[in-house]
């Protein structure tokens, strides 16, 4: 069973760097795309981005500027940095493992995700 | 950028038959999935590929689409449904760039 596991700080400053960590057991981090999505309190989801194990990466536009994806395959991890954050920022933050069916109608999807980690963003 | 509109709240009583509906210029084009949240938890996948059930999933749950609305069914809904459902796709641009849309709060009651 894949389980996925989100660490990093709960409490970033205004303008710093928001950091963090998904470790993935139970799997090998080849192969999939492995996503970053988050939520913010009491609002809907909103999807990061991702990045192959290769190491490509796809990031939302709207934050693309402020975002880092990375991958490290000898550690069964992959990492998130979110540059300049702001109190929109505070979210908690899902790490997910992400598929691409193969079939041209089928988006790439979500099928295993982490507990979630909350970020708050204050001075 | 691309949307996916979802009403925001759908109330039935126990054991009545709960739609929410996902909208999305895309639909035609693209798979819609659904993500069932309940509180404190992370999602969970409750219909891919718009009408296929994953393991475990009770068959109460089932799904549907046409033109570019897809439509989530609860069938005798129970208690235990209430929670809040996102539906997810992409764009049909081939950019890859997920989608969820805005939520539906279930209330079973």
């Amino acid at each position: 069973q894949v389980q996925l596991q989100e660490s990093g700080p709960g409490l970033v400053k205004p303008s710093e760097t928001l950091s963090l960590t998904c470790t993935v057991s139970g799997g090998s981090i080849s192969s999939y795309y492995w996503s970053w999505i988050r939520q913010p309190p009491g609002k809907g989801l909103e999807w990061i981005g991702y990045i192959y194990y290769s190491g490509s990466t796809n990031y939302n536009p709207s934050l693309k500027s402020r975002v880092t994806i990375s991958v490290d395959t000898s550690k069964n991890q992959f990492s998130l940095k979110l540059s300049s954050v702001t109190a929109a920022d505070t979210a908690v933050y899902y790490c997910a493992r992400g598929i691409f069916p193969g079939n041209p109608l089928s988006p790439y999807y979500f099928d295993y995700w982490g507990q979630g980690t909350l970020v708050t963003v204050s001075s | 950028s691309y949307e996916l509109t979802q009403p925001p709240s759908v109330s039935v009583s126990p054991g009545q038959t709960a739609r929410i509906t996902c909208s999305g210029d895309a639909l035609p084009k693209k798979y819609a999935y659904w993500y069932q949240q309940k509180s404190g938890q992370a999602p969970v996948l409750v219909i891919y590929e718009d009408s296929k059930r994953p393991s475990g999933i009770p068959e109460r749950f089932s799904g549907s689409s046409s033109g570019t609305m897809a439509t989530l069914t609860i069938s005798g809904a129970q208690v235990e449904d209430e929670a809040d459902y996102y539906c997810y796709s992409t764009d049909s641009s081939g950019n890859h760039r997920g989608v969820f849309g805005g939520g539906t709060k279930l209330t079973v009651l």
